[in-house]
C-alpha cells in the first residue's frame, strides 16, 4: 500500500526565511508520480508540480524549489525568500504507475506554513 | 482553471437525509473523482469515474455511491448522512499533458450533518 507521510504538522517562520517542507513517500511500484498541492486560506488547492520516479533532476520555480530523492524516499519542498502569501497548508501526494497516473492520488496530512511579517 | 464547478457550495443537513452533491465540468475530461477533506487526515480518496457509468471505489467509500451519466457531470450521493460525513467535499478531474495526467480540484464543498 502506497503512503505519504508529512511529519511537520506545522512551521511558523519569519517573513524572508527560507523554509523547507519534508515529504517522505512509500510504495511498492518502480514507476509513479509525485505531486505538491497548495491550499491557501481561502480553500482551494493549487496544484504546484508533478514529478515522475523516472526524472530525479530538481526543479525551480522562481522562489520555489523540489529535492527528489529516490534512495530517500523523499519529495522536499523549499521556498526561498518566503512572503506572507506563502502562508497556507502544503500537501504532498503521490500516485502510482496504474492506469497511467490517473488512478487517486494518496496525499499527506499537509504541513501549515504561517509566514509571519 | 480546469472547468469544475461544484454545488451546492455549502449545505447543513440532518442525520438521515439522503444527500447529493454534483460536480460539473466543460472540458471532457475522462477522470473524475471525489475526495474528502478532514482535519488530521488530508484528503482521502471516495470514488473515481474512468468513464461514462465506469466507477471505482476508494480508500474510503463506505457509505458513499457514485453515478456518471454524462461525461461533465460526477454525482456523490450519500445514502442516509451520518455525522461522520460531515467534511469538505472536493471533486477533481484529471488532465492529459505530454501524456502524463495531472489532477486538478474543484472548489470544494462544505457539508455539516447534524
Amino acid at each position: 500500500a502506497q503512503k505519504v507521510t508529512q511529519a511537520q504538522t506545522e512551521i511558523s517562520v519569519v517573513e524572508k526565511e527560507d523554509v523547507t517542507l519534508d515529504c517522505v513517500y512509500e510504495t511498492r511500484d518502480t514507476t509513479y508520480y509525485l505531486f505538491w498541492y497548495k491550499q491557501p486560506p481561502s480553500g482551494e488547492l493549487v496544484f504546484l508540480i508533478r514529478r515522475n520516479s523516472f526524472d530525479e533532476q530538481n526543479e525551480i520555480s522562481g522562489r520555489y524549489s523540489w529535492n527528489f530523492q529516490k534512495s530517500t524516499s523523499s519529495f522536499n519542498f523549499t521556498i526561498t525568500a518566503s512572503q506572507v502569501v506563502d502562508s497556507a497548508v502544503y500537501f504532498c501526494a503521490l500516485s502510482e504507475a496504474t492506469g497511467g497516473g490517473a488512478d487517486g492520488l494518496t496525499f499527506g496530512k499537509g504541513t501549515h506554513l504561517i509566514i509571519q511579517p | 482553471d480546469a472547468g469544475i464547478t461544484q454545488s451546492p457550495r455549502h449545505k447543513v443537513t440532518e442525520t438521515g437525509t439522503p444527500v447529493t452533491l454534483r460536480c460539473h465540468q466543460t472540458e471532457n475530461h475522462r477522470y473524475m473523482y471525489w475526495y474528502r477533506q478532514d482535519p488530521g487526515h488530508g484528503l482521502r480518496l471516495i470514488h473515481y469515474s474512468y468513464g461514462v457509468k465506469d466507477t471505482d471505489k476508494g480508500e474510503v467509500s463506505d457509505g458513499y455511491s457514485v453515478s456518471r451519466s454524462k461525461t461533465e457531470d460526477f454525482l456523490l450521493t450519500l445514502e442516509s448522512a451520518t455525522s461522520s460525513q460531515t467534511s469538505v467535499y472536493f471533486c477533481a478531474i484529471s488532465e492529459e499533458l505530454a501524456g502524463q495526467e495531472t489532477q486538478y480540484f474543484g472548489p470544494g464543498t462544505r457539508l455539516l450533518v447534524l
